[in-house]
Parts: structure tokens; C-alpha cells; sequence
């Protein structure tokens, strides 16, 4: 079945550090891709999307290209803030043939940024 | 405000009490799902509606009902909670296509004890 796979954390960074959380996925078709944000006592938010191949969705600094040749879609940020400290999901979403169609989460990465 | 609305925010009960936690949300969505998210696990789906009087069970459904009588509700239901629904569980909606983000509530946390 489809499955996301993304790095375990916790992912410990300095302020302006170079981040990237690398997340993988399998499916039988053709997903769209996500990447959420939870801060702390919230619910997850969205980060940013990609719907086909060669895609890139952005927001806030942060970047991720839907790579389809190695289903992939990692989440990277060119300089890190204390303010980014928080847990971070990938996630697709595909039709089912049924018409039906479903989100699937990775486990989370927790990151941490120090100042 | 676009939002979606989960109560209560933490509830503490006793195995088999019938419990109750309300979503709702202002978006005209379609789409609603319910989401426990337990360390290590991520978010496992539990049950998601296309429309109204149109809900399917996800990966993880036993011991949980919900009911879509409409549109902007999605109420989820333990008849008979157990200890091992401790969890942190969200209400999310989206627009009702599949490359639509999910918008989530802020969260319930359940301890049943």
C-alpha cells in the first residue's frame, strides 16, 4: 500500500543553520505531496504542497521539489529560527479507484533550533 | 475566521463511559476525517466522510463511531473507551478533491484511565 517515510528526529540545528528533512514515499499512482507544520498545543498546519512532478512548493523560507524519479520530496530551509522549532510532517494524498481518497502521514520529525 | 472547532481540548474519563468529541468546521468542506496521533506513530486515519451521510472506516476504526448528519459537523463517538484510546486525536476537513490540504482542529486530548 502507499506509505510515507520520513527521517526520525529529534534534528537538533544552530540559528541560520542549513536545514533538510528528507522524506520518501511509495504509491501506485500519481499523489499529491505536503508538508505540515505542528507547533507546539496546535494542530498541524499546512507548510506547503506539490501536486505533479518537478513541482516546487515554498512558504516561509522553506522549499520542497516533488521528485518523482526518486519519490521524493524533502523539505529544506536555507537558514533556520528559533521560531521553527517544531514537528514536521510529510504527507500524500491519492485518488483511490473508487473514486474515495486518502491522506497518509510519515511519523514526524521533531526539530529543534538553538539560538 | 476559516477554522476548525474541536471540543473539549482535554478530557479525562473512566474505561467504558460514553464519550463525545465535537467537530465542526466553517468552510462549507466536504471532506472530514478524524486522526490519532500516538509517539512513533504519526496520524493514523480512524474514520473520514466524503459528504453527508457518507462515512468510511480508515485504518484504525475499532472501537470509534462517528455520524455526518451534516455538513459542518463530524462528531466522533467511543461507546465504551479503554485505556488504550489514550491519544491525541484531530478533526480535519479539506475542500473534497484529493490535492486539497487538510485543515485541522487544535486538538483533544483523551486520558481514559
Amino acid at each position: 500500500g502507499d506509505s510515507v517515510t520520513q527521517m526520525e528526529g529529534p534534528v537538533t540545528l544552530s540559528e541560520e543553520a542549513f536545514l533538510t528533512i528528507n522524506c520518501t514515499y511509495t504509491a501506485t499512482g500519481y499523489p499529491s505531496l505536503f508538508w505540515y507544520v505542528q507547533y507546539p498545543g496546535e494542530g498541524l498546519q499546512l507548510l506547503l504542497k506539490a501536486t505533479k512532478a518537478d513541482d516546487k512548493g515554498s512558504n516561509k523560507g522553506f522549499e520542497a521539489t516533488y521528485r518523482k524519479e526518486t519519490t521524493s520530496f524533502h523539505l529544506e530551509k536555507g537558514s533556520v529560527q528559533v521560531s521553527d522549532s517544531a514537528v514536521y510532517f510529510c504527507a500524500l494524498s491519492e485518488r483511490a479507484t473508487s473514486g474515495t481518497y486518502k491522506y497518509i502521514f510519515g511519523t514526524g520529525t521533531r526539530l529543534k533550533v538553538l539560538a | 475566521e476559516a477554522q476548525v472547532t474541536q471540543n473539549p481540548r482535554y478530557l479525562i474519563t473512566v474505561t467504558g463511559k460514553k464519550l463525545t468529541v465535537t467537530c465542526s468546521q466553517n468552510m462549507n468542506h466536504e471532506y472530514m476525517s478524524w486522526y490519532r496521533q500516538d509517539p512513533g506513530l504519526g496520524l493514523r486515519q480512524i474514520y473520514y466522510s466524503m459528504n453527508v451521510e457518507a462515512t468510511d472506516k480508515g485504518d484504525v476504526p475499532e472501537g470509534y463511531k462517528v455520524s455526518r448528519k451534516e455538513k459542518r459537523n463530524f462528531p466522533l463517538i467511543l461507546e465504551s473507551p479503554s485505556p488504550n484510546q489514550t491519544s491525541l486525536y484531530f478533526c480535519a476537513s479539506s475542500l473534497g478533491y484529493y490535492n486539497s490540504p487538510l485543515h485541522f482542529g487544535n486538538g483533544t486530548r483523551l486520558t481514559v484511565t
